[in-house]
């Protein structure tokens, strides 16, 4: 599966949009992007995944470039409970062998 | 509900001591994994599971054990050949094939003393 590479630190603040940044690209065709995060002391919790489109759902929405070399998570409305590690993932879909591999993500604080 | 219990949530022993860490779903997912995740670090895998009666060994399989006797259960035992077993342990299930996300339990934390 292909390496990300991920800002140790951001900060942001309560009520803006977070816009995590997340660089993969020796990515496969056949790869998708999956953003996990994780509170602290807590088991990690999935938020999203997409291959080339953008996606969207109720927690964030992921934008893929074009050339799907890198992708951003965005938080519209960041609140201090989404103060958490955030988990930058790619992998192949449809596998038999279903392994994600977690690096140390971003950490994410949110201020008031 | 559905979930992932992980049971004890925080548990002590001594060296030398083999401890055995409980992962239940009622997902009815068919794969299950064992993570470890050291102070400020990422996850890496222990081992996994696809299916019953079969499991494969991680990144960093040494010193531990596992079965996978039910489908909706999947123990990890760190035994005394673990050089460095303190660390927080996160059991996770998923479906086995297309690309359904990981749900991960709330994590064991084990200190040996």
């Amino acid at each position: 599966d292909a390496k990300t590479t991920q800002p140790p630190s951001m900060d942001c603040a309560e009520g803006r949009a977070a816009n995590l940044p997340c660089n993969h690209s020796t990515i496969s065709g056949n790869e998708y992007v999956y953003w996990y995060r994780q509170i602290h002391s807590q088991g990690p919790q999935y938020i999203i995944h997409g291959l080339k489109n953008n996606e969207t759902n109720e927690m964030a929405s992921l934008i893929i470039t074009e050339d799907r070399k890198s992708s951003t998570l965005i938080l519209p409305h960041a609140t201090l409970r989404d103060t958490a590690v955030y988990y930058c993932i790619v992998r192949v879909g449809g596998g038999s062998n279903y392994k994600l591999t977690f690096g140390k993500g971003t950490l994410l604080t949110v201020n008031p | 509900d559905g979930g992932i219990t992980q049971s004890p949530k925080y548990l002590f022993r001594k060296e030398g001591q083999n401890v055995t860490l409980s992962c239940e779903q009622n997902l009815n997912h068919d794969a299950m994994y064992w993570y470890r995740q050291d102070p400020g670090q990422g996850l890496r895998l222990i081992y996994y599971s696809q299916i019953v009666n079969d499991f494969q060994k991680g990144d960093i399989a040494e010193g531990y054990s596992v079965s996978r006797e039910k489908k909706e259960s999947f123990p990890l035992t760190v035994t005394s050949a673990q050089k460095n077993p303190t660390a927080f342990y996160l059991c996770a299930s998923s479906t086995a094939r297309g690309v359904g996300e990981l749900f991960f339990g709330e994590g064991s934390r084990l200190t040996v003393l």
